[in-house]
């Protein structure tokens, strides 16, 4: 089984709708970070999320992560076609001590289309 | 600022031959990170420097595979000999902090044939 369970593995809406990913763990995470990949290119990071009930935005797309720090969630509003591409959760897990040990372990990826 | 560059963007090699990725981290950022995304597999940690200093190898697959990093700068993947199942995109990170966000690179596309 996945350390991160990301749903759905794809997702297809027509341009203007909304969409959520989720992203979920058996564990209590250090911190959760979202990245978006285009076809041939690195990822590109989109947010990071390191407290318990903590949300982020940053213009039309909204990441959440729940107070146990074991469930993200990715929304976009009024999707557009430059939102296409893959999304993919990662995440960084306690140490023994409190720390993080800095490696990120990832979901598998949400392939994303938006119909003009 | 220039972000994570990666050399070369792809490469095709035999099996059985050598090759070396080399990745150049954001300027001022200590850890570096390698990961590897082989065909309809998730993205998988391969190893951690903090400077020039293995943090973390536990993800390397065997020892074909050698990771250097002299002087804490840029740092080098070397694959050899290469098998068929080392096909697949090696991707570099960069973060100024263990527990800060990852910059990650455009990532190498290696084919063993």
């Amino acid at each position: 089984s996945q350390e991160l369970e990301q749903s759905p593995q794809s997702l297809i809406v027509q341009e203007g709708k909304n969409l959520t990913i989720n992203c979920t763990s058996s564990k209590t995470l250090y911190g959760l970070y979202w990245y978006k990949q285009k076809y041939g290119e690195g990822l590109i990071f989109l947010m990071m999320l390191q407290k318990g009930g903590e949300e982020k935005s940053h213009e039309k797309i909204t990441a959440k992560l729940d107070e146990k720090k074991q469930q993200s969630s990715l929304h976009i509003t009024a999707s557009q076609p430059s939102h296409a591409g893959i999304y993919l959760c990662g995440a960084d897990k306690y140490r023994a001590g409190g720390t993080s040990y800095g490696k990120l372990t990832f979901g598998q990826g949400t392939i994303l289309t938006v119909h003009p | 600022e220039a972000g994570v560059t990666q050399f070369p963007s792809h490469s095709v090699i035999e099996k059985g031959q050598t090759v070396t990725l080399r990745c150049d981290p954001i300027s001022g950022h200590d850890n570096l990170y390698w990961y590897r995304r082989v065909m309809g597999k998730e993205i998988k940690f391969l190893l951690h420097f903090v400077k020039e200093s293995k943090q973390d190898e536990s993800g390397m697959p065997n020892n074909r595979f050698l990771a250097e990093r002299t002087g804490g700068t840029y740092s080098t993947l070397k694959v050899q000999p290469a098998e068929l199942e080392d096909s697949g995109v090696y991707f570099c990170a960069s973060s100024d902090r263990i527990y800060n966000e990852q910059f990650f690179g455009p990532g190498t596309r290696l084919t063993v044939l």
